[in-house]
């Protein structure tokens, strides 16, 4: 069965500062990759999107991922942390086989952003 | 584009009442349709999903149900709250046959009391 982690449950970071949230999945198939932000009392908004095309994918507000098939990984990153970040991030899987119609989620991490 | 409903956005009942929450979707057909419950301080539970109109799978045993009447309509019912189904609930949509995807809803932030 396949699994996502996400390390660090919460991450804080100074503004101005790179954010790094870690993000490692378990399956025997290349998923489909997703990460999502939430912010207080609202959705999921998707974030980004890894669909097998280009390993570095890049999303809204300046954050990017890279998919790395070698260690199972799928960080989200942004060069430079901003107040309006502070938010919790999900990492969620989809399996590329199968129904797929099912996103296994990390437990999210939650992002600080001190001035 | 498409756009997800979801209502209302805050909710409190007394235990033992009855839950009608609705989700809605618009500038799509045949969408998956799923039900999560956030507890507070935890991840995303998956309670319900559905690929078609009455087609209802069900991830975890609790006393919630959920319907799916119309082909854009996805509904979390109960005939008696607990204390224990306080959370935030969450609806999403994924484009049929599309690997897993899913757009949300704003959420419904129930407090059982």
């Amino acid at each position: 069965a396949q699994s996502v982690t996400q390390l660090g449950s919460h991450v804080s970071v100074s503004e101005g500062a790179l954010v790094l949230l870690r993000c490692n999945y378990s399956s025997s198939v290349p998923p489909y990759l997703f990460w999502y932000v939430q912010y207080p009392n609202q959705g999921l908004q998707l974030l980004l999107k890894y669909t097998s095309a280009a390993t570095l994918v890049k999303g809204i507000n300046g954050f990017e991922a890279e998919f790395k098939k070698s260690e199972t990984s799928f960080h989200l990153t942004k060069p430079s942390a901003h107040m309006s970040d502070a938010a919790e991030y999900f990492c969620a899987a989809a399996l590329s086989s199968g129904s797929a119609r099912q996103l296994t989620f990390g437990s999210g991490t939650q992002l600080t952003v001190l001035p | 584009s498409q756009t997800i409903h979801q209502w209302p956005a805050t909710l409190v009942q007394p235990v033992g009442s009855p839950l009608s929450l609705e989700c809605t979707v618009e500038g799509t057909s045949n969408p998956n349709l799923y039900w999560y419950r956030q507890a507070a301080g935890r991840g995303l539970q998956l309670l319900f999903y559905s690929v078609g109109i009455g087609q209802i799978s069900s991830e975890v045993p609790q006393n919630l149900s959920a319907s799916r009447p119309q082909d854009r309509q996805f509904i979390l019912s109960s005939k008696k709250l607990l204390l224990s189904d306080s959370g935030f609930y969450l609806c999403a949509w994924g484009p049929g046959g599309a690997r897993g995807i899913q757009y949300f809803g704003a959420g419904t932030r129930l407090s059982v009391l």
